[in-house]
């Protein structure tokens, strides 16, 4: 069985300012990795993805997050974050053979200040 | 293109009255589905997913139950709802089988309040 950990609840950061926001998980088998966003009231959207190859995967709003199978990591990181980065994060995993389960942290809520 | 689509939106529903969840995808077949629910503080709870019509498989004992009547509808139900019931429920699908499409898509979920 997977899990997924999310240690911090909510994060504040400044305006264009730096952020990470931390992940980590535990399988006895290979997974593919996940973050996603969800805006209030919404459902949720893929941010990015780890499959295979390069542990540094990024997306097209500026977000990069890097797996790290020795720490057992994907930790999400943006080097300097907007107003509209204010959402929740999610971390997931699913094993990449077939029982197609995808398991979510408990979430992180990024709130960018002015 | 695939879409989700998830109905109600909002609910408001007595103690004690049953309920019924539809979602339903469009655009792919024999998808896996899906249903979730998210309360403060807990996450993405996995409560049901299908790889196919008739084959449920419950991850969380609990008041509500799942349907797969046909390849790309999926229903959550409840024959008396509880308070612990109320939550955002949020409908997804993937890909079976390649390495291509892996991730899961949600649909835009439905809030439901038990009173």
């Amino acid at each position: 069985a997977q899990s997924v950990t999310q240690l911090d609840s909510q994060v504040p950061v400044f305006e264009e300012a730096p952020v990470e926001l931390r992940c980590n998980y535990s399988s006895s088998v290979s997974v593919y990795l996940f973050w996603y966003v969800q805006y209030p009231n919404q459902g949720l959207q893929l941010l990015l993805k780890y499959l295979s190859g390069s542990t540094l995967v990024e997306s097209i709003n500026g977000f990069e997050a890097e797996f790290n199978k020795s720490q057992t990591s994907f930790h999400l990181r943006k080097p300097s974050v907007h107003i509209s980065d204010t959402a929740e994060y999610f971390c997931a995993v699913r094993d990449t053979s077939g029982t197609y389960k995808y398991i979510f942290g408990t979430g992180t809520r990024l709130k960018v200040l002015a | 293109s695939q879409t989700i689509h998830q109905w109600p939106a909002t609910l408001v529903q007595p103690v004690g009255s049953p309920l019924s969840l539809e979602c339903t995808v469009e655009g792919t077949s024999n998808p896996n589905l899906y249903w979730y629910r998210q309360a403060a503080g807990r996450g993405l709870q996995l409560l049901f997913y299908s790889v196919g019509i008739g084959q449920i498989s419950s991850e969380v004992p609990q008041n509500l139950s799942a349907s797969r009547p046909q390849d790309r509808q999926f229903i959550l139900s409840s024959k008396k709802l509880l308070l612990s019931d109320s939550g955002f429920y949020l409908c997804a699908w993937s890909v079976q089988g390649g390495r291509g499409n892996t991730e899961a898509f949600f649909g835009q979920g439905t809030r439901l309040t038990v009173v």
